[in-house]
């Protein structure tokens, strides 16, 4: 069965650099999450789309950014990037309307800010 | 907003025995408790979830209770098999929230030794 997609799975950047994650829902799902996950720490909700539109925001810098696409595809991007930003981060999707409720995460991104 | 506290953070249990994780909420309007498992460097995986209908969810060894006047849920996992250990996390999802958008617990990291 398809699964979430996130590109790239590592990324090495340096401090003040940007940095642009993609993911790809699970068809049919119409809502996309952006979770970061800190070293031994639990996964903190960024921001969510439904139907291409921010649906919620969490502990979301200013500095970030998202936005989901016709395709339901969406993207974070990252300014300024600083040495705290080095997590995980997860795309989740969920299908409110068809497919039901349970979030299903991506693989990840793997951020290094060095 | 919702905080969920979870408790033990570390649960070693030999092969076989059970296992027991507890969560508490503080939201009573919440209505969704996924838990998840974590394997190191992955991505969280839905392993059973409960709605708020619903006082307790079985699927093979792995159940979860819920016990709304108290506001806690639990993961009981029997015949603990050492593909077990991974870390732990329980979440808890408003019903004004999608069900993606999760207020998750500190983690339990489960080891289970044979």
């Amino acid at each position: 069965a398809a699964g979430v997609i996130q590109s790239p799975r590592h990324l090495i950047k340096e401090k003040r650099e940007t940095a642009t994650l993609k993911c790809y829902p699970i068809p049919r799902h119409d809502t996309v999450y952006w979770y970061q996950q800190g070293p031994g720490q639990d996964p903190q909700f960024l921001i969510s789309f439904y139907e291409k539109m921010q649906s919620d925001k969490g502990s979301i810098p200013d500095r970030f950014s998202a936005q989901q696409f016709s395709d339901y595809h969406s993207e974070l991007n990252m300014s300024s990037l600083e040495l705290g930003d080095s997590a995980l981060y997860f795309c989740a999707s969920s299908g409110r309307q068809v497919v039901g409720t349970e979030a299903f995460f991506g693989q990840g991104t793997r951020l290094t800010v060095v | 907003g919702e905080n969920v506290e979870q408790h033990p953070s570390t649960l070693s249990v030999q092969e076989g025995d059970s296992a027991v994780i507890k969560c508490t909420y503080s939201d009573s309007a919440s209505n969704y408790f996924p838990w998840y498992k974590q394997e190191l460097g992955k991505r969280p995986q839905l392993i059973i979830d409960i709605r708020s209908n619903v006082g307790e969810k079985k699927d093979q060894r792995i159940a979860v209770t819920l016990n709304k006047t108290a506001k806690h849920f639990s993961l009981h996992i029997t015949e603990t098999q050492p593909e077990d250990s991974a870390v732990y996390f329980c979440a808890a999802s408003l019903p004004t929230d999608s069900w993606g958008k999760l207020q998750f617990g500190a983690g339990t990291q489960v080891v289970v030794t044979p």
